[in-house]
Parts: structure tokens; sequence; C-alpha cells
């Protein structure tokens, strides 16, 4: 069945270092995926996207990668600030019918800690 | 912003009782979604509803569940008989579903934290 799962349940890095959160999904059938960010207490909150027929995108300190050949993507922050220590998770949606507004399949999250 | 509320923010019922978890959708949303998460484990979807009907449900949603959109701005999901594993958060989140750009993402709500003892 389809999974999303990550490499490191947690990950710690130094205020200004640049981070990298990586995701494993084993649905080849796969073709939006996004990053959600969530803070004790809060809901998910998006992040960024990507559609299965690009294979990088960029936003404002963040760029996802994505890597269909071995199922796999990537949350970059550069230049990491405490507010962004929350948990990660990424998210994958299998369109049907050409519509991304269906179930959306979640990772169990990386814990991201900033240290100043 | 506008954004997705929930209410209460944590409910404690006993085991074998009905509860009733409201959210309030962003307003021109056509597209609505029940997902909960266990402690320590990951979002998991239970539930769409689109057009005044279940679009999607997945195993976990059973008899037991049943969501409704009563008016124009509510939007339920009630769990008949709770058991002790139905403990979790349960977020609500809405979709524009229009034709505009970015009218695919969901938006999530903050949240209900739900104790069955």
């Amino acid at each position: 069945g389809e999974s999303v799962g990550l490499h490191l349940p947690t990950l710690s890095v130094q205020e200004g270092d640049n981070s990298i959160i990586n995701c494993a999904y084993s649905n080849s059938a796969s073709d939006y995926f996004i990053w959600y960010k969530q803070e004790s207490g809060k809901g998910p909150q998006f992040i960024i996207d990507i559609r299965s027929n690009m294979d990088k995108r960029q936003g404002q300190r963040v760029t996802v990668l994505l890597n269909k050949t071995v199922k796999h993507l990537s949350l970059q922050i550069a230049a990491t600030q405490p507010g962004d220590s929350a948990v990660y998770f990424c998210a994958e949606n299998a369109s049907r019918r050409g519509s991304t507004l269906g179930r959306l399949y979640f990772g169990r999250g990386t814990q991201l800690t900033v240290w100043p | 912003e506008p954004e997705v509320t929930q209410t209460p923010s944590h409910q404690v019922t006993q085991m074998g009782q009905e509860v009733i978890l409201r959210c309030v959708p962003i307003s021109n949303h056509l597209y609505f979604y029940w997902y909960r998460q266990i402690l320590g484990q990951k979002v998991e979807f239970l539930v769409s509803f689109y057009n005044n009907e279940i679009s999607e449900k997945s195993e976990i949603f059973d008899d037991q569940f049943s969501v409704e959109r009563p008016d124009g701005s509510n939007f339920t999901l009630k769990i008949r008989s709770t058991k002790l594993e139905d403990s979790a958060m349960y977020f609500c989140a809405s979709s524009d579903g229009s034709a505009r750009v970015r009218s695919y993402e969901q938006y999530f709500g903050p949240g209900t934290r739900l104790t069955v003892t």
C-alpha cells in the first residue's frame, strides 16, 4: 500500500546553518507532494509543494527536491532560524481524474530543533 | 488571513459516549476533510466531503463515524460510541477547490484533542 516515511526522526542544527529533511515514498502513482510544518499545539501548516512533473521548487528560504527515480523528497531550509523549530511532515497525494483534492498520506514527521 | 477554526480544543469523554467535534472551514472553500493524529504517530486521513456528501473515506472511518454540514458554515465529525483507541488529535481541513491557482492546498485547523477514558 501507499506509505510515506522519513529517514530521521530528529534533526538538530545551529542557527544560521542550512537544514535538510528527507522523506521517502512508495506509491509511484503519487503526483503531488507537500511539506507541512507543525508547531506544538497547532495544526499542520503548508510550507511548499511540488508536482511530479518538476524536480525542484523554491520558496522563501525553502527548496523542495523531488527524485522520482528513487522516490525521494527533501526539504531544504536555508539559514535556519529558531522559529523554524517544529515537526516537519511530508505528504503525498495521488490525483484522481486530474484533481489533487483527495486524501493526503502523511509521513511520520521529523522534529527539527534549532540551537542559538 | 482566513483560517479554519475548531471547537472544542480539548474534549474528555467516557468510553461509549457520543462526541461531536466541530469545525468552521474557510468561508469560500468547497472541500472539507477530517484527519486524526494519535500521539507520536503520523497524521491519518479519515474522510473528505464535497457537495454535501462524502467523496472519500479511509478504513478508519467505520460506521461509528459520521460527518455533517448542518448549515452553511459548520462541518462536524460525530463518533457515536467512543473507544479508548479513538483518543487522538482530530484535525479539520478545507480546500478552495475552484479553478484558481493553488486552490488544492489543504488548510488545517488547530485540532481538537479527544481523550477517551
